[in-house]
């Protein structure tokens, strides 16, 4: 199975401070047809995850533009420019290129 | 407004069987792919398996296949995990979402398997 190592596990951040999260991959994630299925999470204390990016870099729906994705191959990164109260909680990578789907083990974002 | 809620969670013995439903509306249920995920006490994320928007094709974990089945009903808009066998390491909350995005998810069913 792919594994995503995703650092680091814990972030400390302040209100309005830049901050970013790397996943990256035991194999590349670009598939044959030249797409990669790399996706980001937020998982906001007692809720279930939501969906921030697909494939890479695209914003999900009624995400806030300061959510950025990038990468390509193994390594890829999440940014958030200006972080605010709401975007604490954990954040996840996932690959959907290789079966079964995986998930990294999470990065905790909290208030310094 | 697109809803997944999941129930039949609780607590089982060892060796038992249990099925979890997932209840969706605010989508055209039947045009969708579907998946279960669950995530562990220490919030380790598995995916468990996926089934094909008419039911007619399934796909799972490999280390999970053996022992869950994953079925819908399109005229009732509903998704199913049958669990079987069940152990410990099974205790997780699980999920229902949608593919290919993930992009909802219900709040989720604990499972706690302890004898």
């Amino acid at each position: 199975d792919v594994v995503l190592t995703q650092t680091p596990s814990t972030l400390s951040a302040t209100i309005g401070q830049s901050v970013s999260i790397s996943c990256r991959s035991s194999q590349s994630l670009l598939d044959s047809a030249g797409n990669t299925y790399l996706y980001w999470y937020l998982q906001r204390p007692g809720q279930s995850p939501q969906l921030l990016i697909y494939l890479v870099s695209n914003l999900g729906s009624g995400v806030p533009n300061r959510f950025s994705g990038s990468g390509s191959g193994t390594d890829f990164t999440l940014k958030i420019s200006g972080v605010e109260a709401e975007d604490l909680g954990v954040y996840y990578c996932m690959q959907a290129t290789h079966a079964p789907r995986t998930f990294g083990g999470g990065t905790k974002l909290e208030l310094k | 407004e697109v809803q997944l809620v999941e129930s039949g969670g609780g607590l089982v013995k060892p060796g038992a069987s249990l099925k979890l439903s997932c209840v969706a509306s605010g989508f055209t249920f039947s045009d969708y792919w579907m998946s279960w995920v669950r995530q562990t006490p220490g919030k380790t994320m598995e995916w468990i398996g996926d089934i094909k928007y008419d039911g007619s094709y399934t796909n799972y974990a490999p280390s999970l296949k053996n022992r869950f089945t994953i079925s819908r009903d399109n005229a009732k808009s509903t998704l199913y995990l049958q669990m079987s066998n069940v152990r410990s390491e099974d205790t997780a909350t699980y999920y229902c979402t949608r593919v290919w995005y993930f992009d909802f998810w219900g709040p989720g069913t604990m499972v706690t398997v302890s004898s």
